[in-house]
C-alpha cells in the first residue's frame, strides 16, 4: 500500500481555471504539509496541519487554499492559476508536528498552467 | 531563525570512489538534522538523521553523516559510490521546539560510471 498518495499525477490547465490536488496518507500520521517545488528544485513549505488544524501558514497568494476533512487527508485547491504556479506540489506527512520525525512525501503533482 | 545550506549544486564523482555531499546549518539552539534523496520524478525519501548522541549516523543504502557542532555541519557520505546513488540530496533542519522544517537547495549528485 503506498504510504502518501496523491491525485493526480499530472495536471495540466489554463489561467484562470480553478484545480484541486488530493492527498491521502495510510500511516496514521498526525501532520500533514504541502510543498511547492520549482523548476530549480527548490522546496518550499507552503502549509501544514495537525489533525486537522492549520498549524504552518506561509507567504502563499491567497488563491492557495488547503482543507484538512480528516488528519489522513489534506486537500490543496487553487484558484484563478497562473503562469508562475507552474511547479511540482508534495504532500508529506510525519507523525506529530515538531520533534525528530522525518517526514514521508508523496509522489507529487506535476501542475503545468499554459 | 534556522536555515541550511547546500554549497555545492552539483558533485561528480567516479563510481567506486568516495562521496562527500556537504551541508551547513545554522539555529538558535540544538538541531534535528536530516539527509533526504529525490530520483527523478519521484518524492524525497528520508536517508538518516541526527537527533542527538552519536555524532556518526548511519542511514539506508550505505550512506551516512557525521554532525560536526562547532563546524554546525552535517556532511553526508559514502565509502564507496554507485551510478545508481545518482539524484538530487536535500539537507534539512529542524530546531528543537520548532513545527518547520527547512530545506536546502539541493546537490545534484553524479555519479560517472
Amino acid at each position: 500500500d503506498t504510504a502518501v498518495s496523491q491525485t493526480p499525477k499530472y495536471l495540466v490547465t489554463q489561467m484562470g481555471n480553478d484545480k484541486s490536488i488530493k492527498c491521502e496518507q495510510n500511516l496514521g500520521h498526525d501532520t500533514m504539509y504541502w510543498y511547492k517545488q520549482d523548476s530549480k528544485k527548490f522546496l518550499k513549505i507552503m502549509f501544514s496541519y495537525n489533525n486537522k488544524e492549520l498549524i504552518i501558514n506561509e507567504t502563499v497568494p491567497n488563491r492557495f487554499s488547503p482543507k484538512s476533512p480528516d488528519k489522513a487527508h489534506l486537500n490543496l485547491h487553487i484558484n484563478s492559476l497562473e503562469l508562475g504556479d507552474s511547479a511540482v506540489y508534495f504532500c508529506a506527512s510525519s507523525p506529530v508536528a515538531g520533534g525528530p520525525y522525518e517526514q514521508y512525501f508523496g509522489p507529487g503533482t506535476r501542475l503545468t498552467v499554459t | 531563525a534556522q536555515s541550511v545550506a547546500q554549497p555545492e549544486d552539483q558533485v561528480n564523482v567516479a563510481e567506486g570512489n568516495p562521496l562527500t555531499v556537504k551541508c551547513t546549518y545554522s539555529v538558535s539552539g540544538n538541531p534535528y538534522l536530516f539527509w533526504y534523496v529525490q530520483y527523478p520524478n519521484r518524492g524525497l525519501q528520508f536517508l538518516l538523521k541526527y537527533i542527538t548522541g552519536d555524532n556518526l549516523v548511519k542511514g539506508s543504502y550505505g550512506f551516512e553523516a557525521e554532525f560536526n557542532k562547532s563546524q554546525t555541519s552535517f556532511h553526508l557520505k559514502k565509502p564507496s559510490a554507485l551510478v545508481s546513488d545518482s539524484a538530487l540530496y536535500f539537507c534539512a533542519v529542524r530546531e528543537t521546539g520548532y513545527q518547520k522544517v527547512t530545506f536546502g537547495t539541493g546537490t545534484k549528485l553524479q555519479v560517472i560510471p
